[in-house]
């Protein structure tokens, strides 16, 4: 099945560091990315949706500038959690489909902790 | 936008007991409805999906059955087994016109006590 590799799978840093965490389609090429985050107990928020070529699709109230997101291949999009702040501490979590309009399903990486000290 | 609500946020059954997840949807126009399932930490695992041309799917134990005129969708597991503890999503997709986002359901916490 479609793999999807998500890195690092932990990060403790201080408040004020910058942060990117990488989302690779392993044996398929990916058009469209999607970035989630998820807080304790809590659901999966949509966060953004990256399209390979193009600028990201953000969902309203999450802040471009400070969650910088690139998809510049067919198998590569990175989220940056810039000057990153304890409240920035989350899961983040990114899936990959094969295409806008196709009618496979979404397939997730394995999530990043990150933990703002 | 599309809204899911999904019910209950926790469910406990006993082993072999049969387990029913209920989500509900906004958007008439959604046409893909995947459940996932998560364990602590982990990544959401797809578990079963139904698309709006068909009311109903099974795989094992598991069968999602879709009332599109209520706009809702629920989840069946039968036979439970402790393995199927775990947070199980609902959620709901525009595959064509939003580049297939999903919007997630708050989730179900599924305790199978053996």
């Amino acid at each position: 099945g479609a793999v999807v590799s998500q890195h690092p799978s932990r990060v403790i840093c201080k408040s004020g560091t910058s942060v990117k965490i990488e989302c690779r389609s392993l044996d398929f090429q990916a058009t469209t990315m999607f970035w989630y985050r998820q807080f304790p107990k809590q659901s999966l928020m949509l966060m953004a949706t990256s399209n390979e070529g193009s600028k990201a699709t953000y969902e309203q109230g999450v802040e471009k500038d400070k969650f910088l997101i690139n998809h510049a291949s067919l198998t590569l999009s990175t989220l940056t959690v810039t000057s990153a702040h304890p409240e920035d501490s989350s899961f983040y979590i990114c899936s990959a489909i094969l295409g806008v309009g196709s009618n496979q399903p979404q397939h997730f990486g394995d999530g990043t902790r990150l933990s703002i000290l | 936008g599309e809204n899911v609500e999904q019910h209950p946020s926790t469910l406990s059954v006993q082993e072999g007991d049969s387990a029913v997840i209920k989500c509900t949807y906004s958007d008439s126009a959604s046409n893909y409805f995947p459940w996932y399932k998560q364990e602590l930490g982990k990544r959401p695992q797809l578990i079963i999906d139904i698309r709006s041309n068909v009311g109903e799917k099974k795989d094992q134990r598991i069968a999602v059955t879709l009332n599109k005129t209520a706009k809702h969708f629920s989840l069946h597991i039968t036979e439970t087994q402790p393995e199927d503890s775990a947070v199980y999503f609902c959620a709901a997709s525009l595959i064509y016109n939003q580049g297939g986002k999903l919007i997630f359901g708050q989730g179900t916490e599924l305790s199978v006590k053996p």
